[in-house]
């Protein structure tokens, strides 16, 4: 992995479901890795720092780990909910390098 | 202080004028960044103070465009002779730096939108 991938691209689930995405990244020279969410028509707004390998986070319905050996990161979103749509970005802290995001779209 | 502000958030030029973007941090904030932003893709970094000082400025995409923070507070992105391609969203965003640990979470502005025509 040289660049910060993301993975799937986009996402529908209905309310309720739970749901997760992931981040890929290149494992060498690793500082911290961040996630964001971005609501449409927002600023991208900080999620979570994650530094330590077997790092979890949690914020209310969302949690994310991180494995630097391998380079990912997951994150969770239990029983989502439509104001859960946003993009959801993770980046690299140490080149501020983004992925392109995954697209979360929540049914009602 | 509510948030890092950008002014103009939207902007519609032609092609070969030059375009100048305000950004405007969170005051105790010592980092101030820039992004630009392309439909289905994620931030793409191009430069950063601390304070006054440009720490790096190697992914600026081309000598047209500077940036500066001449007193280590607002900050001011330039574009010469726009192209069309340069159409994008650009994003402020400033952080707190320590000394050492982890990098601080960035706070982003709204965006400026720029239209060349």
């Amino acid at each position: 992995i040289l660049n910060v991938e993301q993975s799937p691209q986009s996402l529908h689930v209905q309310e309720g479901d739970s749901t997760n995405f992931t981040c890929s990244f290149p494992s060498s020279n690793f500082y911290a890795l961040h996630w964001y969410r971005w609501e449409t028509a927002k600023s991208p707004e900080a999620l979570f720092v994650m530094t330590l390998n077997g790092d979890e986070k949690k914020k209310g319905r969302i949690s994310a780990t991180l494995n630097t050996k391998e380079g990912y990161s997951y994150l969770y979103i239990k029983g989502s909910q439509p104001e859960d749509s946003a993009t959801y970005l993770c980046a690299l802290n140490n080149d501020m390098r983004f992925g392109a995001g995954t697209r979360l779209t929540v049914k009602p | 202080d509510t948030g890092v502000s950008q002014d103009p958030r939207h902007k519609i030029t032609k092609r070969g004028q030059n375009v100048t973007f305000r950004c405007d941090p969170i005051s105790e904030h010592n980092r101030l960044y820039w992004y630009r932003q392309t439909l289905g893709q994620g931030p793409e970094f191009l430069t950063y103070f601390q304070n006054e000082a440009q720490l790096e400025k190697s992914r600026l995409l081309s000598d047209r465009f500077s940036a500066e923070r001449p007193k280590g507070s607002f900050s001011t992105l330039e574009i010469q002779r726009t192209e069309q391609g340069d159409s994008a969203m650009y994003l402020c965003a400033s952080s707190l730096a320590a000394l050492a640990g982890p990098g601080n979470e960035q706070f982003f502005g709204p965006g400026t939108r720029l239209t060349v025509l």
